[in-house]
């Protein structure tokens, strides 16, 4: 079983929709999370952390549910330039380096 | 410029070849991470560095070495390339306090025939 699980998708969605991503990790004494982005043949980019009591930046709002090892992205009146595959990321306790889920992409059409 | 690059973008090599890979950040971020991506994988760590002269194993090690003489330097080397090490590697560098930022250079591509 991975570490940390994403529906690759792709996510197909008109403009303007609002659209959610979801990802479980398997360990859980996992500490931090976060969502990063990565367009299409370039380097991954931190989105935004994630919270216990949630957290929102903008059209993006990220979740968490320690209980059920759960992680979700939920975007809100979705642009063009949305399009890009969301990477879920977790940071283990007493581990340096993050773990990354495959990726969910994402294809907002006009 | 300021920020982090790798050498060469792209590299086409024969399996039994020696490849080095090139990192080079000027943050003076104190962690160095390689990590290779392929199709249905994500992003797999192979080694990472807490500072200069201090490295260790991630998840994928095995056919590759890397070293790290000074801070803003991470190489990693495959020492006799497979076509298994097909793939895009990322390095990517953060600062000891903030681990989690971590900063990605552009990737490689490489592809081993």
């Amino acid at each position: 079983r991975k570490e940390v699980e994403q529906d690759p998708g792709p996510f197909n969605v008109p403009e303007g929709a609002t659209v959610a991503f979801n990802c479980t990790y398997s360990n859980s004494a996992s500490q931090s999370f976060f969502w990063y982005r990565q367009d299409c043949r370039k380097e991954p980019k931190l989105l935004m952390s994630v919270y216990s009591s949630g957290n929102e930046d903008g059209r993006f709002t990220a979740q968490l549910n320690r209980a059920s090892q759960y992680i979700s992205l939920l975007i809100r009146d979705s642009k063009l330039s949305d399009s890009a595959t969301y990477l879920c990321v977790v940071r283990d306790t007493g581990r340096r380096a993050l773990t990354f889920g495959s990726g969910t992409r994402l294809q907002v059409q006009p | 410029d300021a920020g982090i690059t790798q050498s060469p973008r792209y590299k086409i090599t024969e399996t039994g070849r020696q490849v080095t890979l090139m990192c080079h950040q000027t943050w003076s971020h104190s962690y160095m991470f390689w990590y290779r991506q392929d199709l249905g994988h994500g992003l797999r760590l192979i080694y990472y560095s807490a500072a200069a002269d201090i490295t260790d194993k991630g998840e994928v090690p095995d056919g590759y070495v890397v070293s790290r003489s000074k801070t803003e330097n991470f190489p990693l080397t495959l020492e006799s390339a497979t076509r298994s090490q097909t793939s895009v590697y990322f390095c990517a560098s953060s600062p000891g306090t903030s681990v989690q930022t971590q900063y990605f250079g552009p990737g490689t591509r490489l592809l081993v025939l």
